[in-house]
């Protein structure tokens, strides 16, 4: 059973729109919740980190939030660009490991 | 700033033979290293962790002598993919982290994309 699982799969957006990236995961105990971009072939490039229990962070046109207690995030994309076309990842830190559990990725396409 | 350089970026290889990827840790000291595998239309898998005076720990479907990984300083790591066949092409990730903490910085590479005829 996938622990971390990404909706929509994938999203066309227009340049310009705002889009919403939701994560559920059923890591247990869950640490910390990291979002990445990955252009087509190439490796992760970080955006956020969120920690607490109930947590907000902000990078840019990048907005997320944290919920553990209904183990669910959400990545916002504020006034896309053409250059936001990638696939978001979600991941999930594990409490008192280091290891990271990956989610399946959503792709974001935009259109000019 | 803080950068992890992988090379090679890609290599094409004939079943059976090997082929060696590496990992440098720039503008930061390299607490731990895992190396990750992001199979066709999959997500990534971790491979291994390697802590700094610690014995490197392989995931479960993952071993040593398949996946031989040196960590010799807290700039570099190396791993190895031994008698590579189908199944273990894909992209090849290194992420570093700083400090000790879980939620210290993590930094990724750009990958090496193994492709296996």
């Amino acid at each position: 059973k996938t622990q971390v699982e990404q909706s929509p799969q994938s999203l066309v957006v227009r340049q310009g729109e705002n889009c919403v990236l939701q994560c559920n995961y059923s890591v247990t105990p869950d640490n910390h919740l990291r979002w990445f971009k990955q252009d087509t072939g190439k490796g992760l490039v970080s955006l956020t980190v969120l920690v607490d229990q109930k947590d907000k962070t902000s990078n840019g046109r990048y907005s997320a939030t944290l919920d553990k207690d209904a183990k669910h995030s959400t990545l916002h994309i504020t006034a896309t660009l053409l250059d936001d076309t990638a696939t978001y990842i979600c991941v999930v830190g594990a409490q008192g490991g280091r290891a990271l559990i990956f989610g399946t990725g959503t792709t974001v396409s935009v259109s000019p | 700033g803080a950068l992890v350089y992988q090379y090679p970026r890609r290599t094409i290889c004939k079943s059976g033979t090997s082929m060696r990827m590496e990992c440098q840790a720039v503008g930061f000291q390299a607490t731990s290293v895992a190396w990750y595998r992001q199979s066709p239309q999959k997500t990534f898998e971790l491979i291994a962790l390697s802590t700094v005076n610690s014995a490197i720990k392989y995931e479960q479907n993952f071993t040593q002598e398949k996946f031989p990984i040196s960590h010799p300083n807290l700039s570099f790591s190396s791993m190895t993919v031994l008698n590579a066949y189908l199944e273990d092409r894909g992209l090849y990730l290194c992420g570093a982290r700083t400090g000790t903490g879980d939620t210290g910085q993590l930094y990724f590479g750009e990958g090496s994309k193994l492709t296996v005829l």
